[in-house]
């Protein structure tokens, strides 16, 4: 799996918008990005997901560049049970089997009340 | 709703003890699925994919005499800590992928073992 940097942690007020960015300069055309979330000691959680276009779901949104190369994960408005590890994933089919996800550190967002 | 269903959740077991996980996937099958392992303040390690009707495939560095995994049916997969030691203490989740790159992967809530 092509891989993904992202900030070791990011911290944001409560009720104000965050962007965690994300970059991953080596995707290739058929990878999509996928974010999910894990809240203290339970699995990760779906976000959002998206190929070229921005997408927009009732938890967050998902801005791609246009080359790419990076995107940005926006929560319009933090709320406390946002304060979690947000994995930023590039995912791509190659082969049987080959839809697992590989993990990275995350960006630990801790949010202020 | 959960769509992924881990248990136990929660393990406290001697040394020694063998100790079995299991992982359901609800309203859909799964011909495949993850495990994962997570030590505190680390992201997860993907330890093995388990294939219905077949054999698993192991990462490296994953014993897959001590992590035994059994995945009989297209609904469930088992992981099986064999003689497990303090070291194998951790955090165990599975997930089961949709048949489409384009759908979310779906995850367990993990199971919290403890060795003593």
């Amino acid at each position: 799996d092509a891989k993904t940097t992202q900030p070791n942690s990011m911290e944001s007020n409560e009720e104000e918008p965050v962007h965690l960015p994300c970059n991953h300069s080596t995707i290739s055309g058929t990878d999509y990005i996928h974010w999910y979330r894990q809240l203290p000691s339970q699995g990760p959680e779906y976000v959002i997901h998206g190929l070229t276009s921005n997408v927009n779901n009732r938890m967050a949104s998902l801005a791609i560049a246009e080359d790419r190369k990076s995107s940005t994960l926006i929560l319009h408005r933090a709320t406390l049970r946002d304060a979690a590890v947000y994995y930023c994933i590039l995912r791509g089919y190659s082969g049987a089997g080959s839809y697992q996800l590989t993990f990275g550190k995350g960006t630990k967002l801790s949010v202020i009340p | 709703g959960a769509v992924v269903s881990q248990h136990p959740s929660w393990v406290i077991c001697k040394s020694g003890t063998s100790v079995k996980i299991e992982c359901r996937s609800l309203d859909f099958q799964a011909t495949t699925m993850f495990w994962y392992r997570q030590f505190p303040k680390q992201s997860l390690m993907l330890m093995a994919t388990s294939n219905e009707g077949s054999k698993a495939t192991y990462e490296q560095g994953v014993e897959k005499d001590k992590f035994l995994i059994n995945h009989a049916s297209l609904t469930l997969s088992t992981l099986t800590v064999t003689s497990a030691h303090p070291e194998d203490s951790s955090f165990y989740i599975c997930s089961a992928p949709p048949g489409d790159v384009n759908q979310p992967q779906h995850f367990g809530d993990g199971t919290r073992l403890s060795i003593l």
